[in-house]
């Protein structure tokens, strides 16, 4: 069946890159069905929308992480990856891949990777 | 900027119980796009409820969604020891995803 799965460093630097990546297996990421997107859970803020991407482009970020987000699709290696640019400290949370199914007029997050952890620390 | 408030912040009960949990809206919006998680301890979030009332593949016919306008409800009607986690609301707007703070339900 579907499944996804994050890999990137735990660990990164304040005011460096985080960059992520979500692999897809059991199904293609070019379907035209689902969105793809990434969300994050930290203690303070509980669930936060990253942002999302279709597989031919058009992504969108939540406006509240003020232009720091890029998510990509490679569709050559099923996945799709997360850079949150110039971190701090409140960046730190596990970090989920989702894909996003519509049901039938919205889109919902049906499919949820396991989360990674990324902790922001010098 | 849509808020999403759920209440109450943590709901203890007992197995067999009736669990009744509460999201509220900031503004108006279409039921077609509010949507509930469930969220064990070590888990990612499942969707349980999308369009406010209809229950995702594979979820129980003892959760329901209810609701219109700002007030929405997920109803779990016979608790079972599976049930007892985190429940987050969500709503899509505006190119956005907002989820609400969670409810906690646990064992009493």
């Amino acid at each position: 069946q579907f499944q996804l799965q994050e890999s990137g460093p735990g660990l990164v630097k304040p005011s460096e890159t985080l960059s992520l990546t979500c692999s897809a297996s059991g199904g293609s990421i070019t379907s035209s069905t689902f969105y793809w997107g990434w969300i994050r859970q930290s203690p303070g803020k509980g669930l936060e929308w990253i942002g999302s991407t279709y597989y031919s482009g058009n992504a969108f970020s939540n406006p509240s992480l003020k232009g720091r987000v890029t998510i990509s699709v490679d569709m050559s290696r099923n996945n799709f990856s997360l850079k949150l640019s110039s971190v701090t400290a409140s960046d730190t949370a596990v970090y989920y891949c989702v894909r996003i199914g519509r049901y039938p007029l919205y889109y919902y997050m049906d499919l949820w990777g396991k989360g990674t952890s990324v902790t922001v620390s010098s | 900027e849509i808020v999403l408030t759920q209440s109450p912040g943590t709901l203890s009960l007992s197995p067999g119980q009736r669990a009744t949990l509460s999201c509220r809206v900031s503004q108006s919006v279409s039921s077609d796009s509010l949507a509930w998680y469930q969220q064990k301890p070590g888990q990612a979030p499942r969707l349980l409820i999308y369009g406010a009332s209809s229950r995702a593949t594979g979820i129980p016919d003892r959760f329901s969604g209810s609701g219109s306008g700002t007030d929405f409800t997920l109803t779990i009607s016979r608790l079972e020891p599976e049930d007892f986690a985190v429940y987050y609301c969500q709503q899509y707007g505006s190119s956005l995803y907002t989820f609400g703070q969670g409810t906690k339900l646990e064992i009493k």
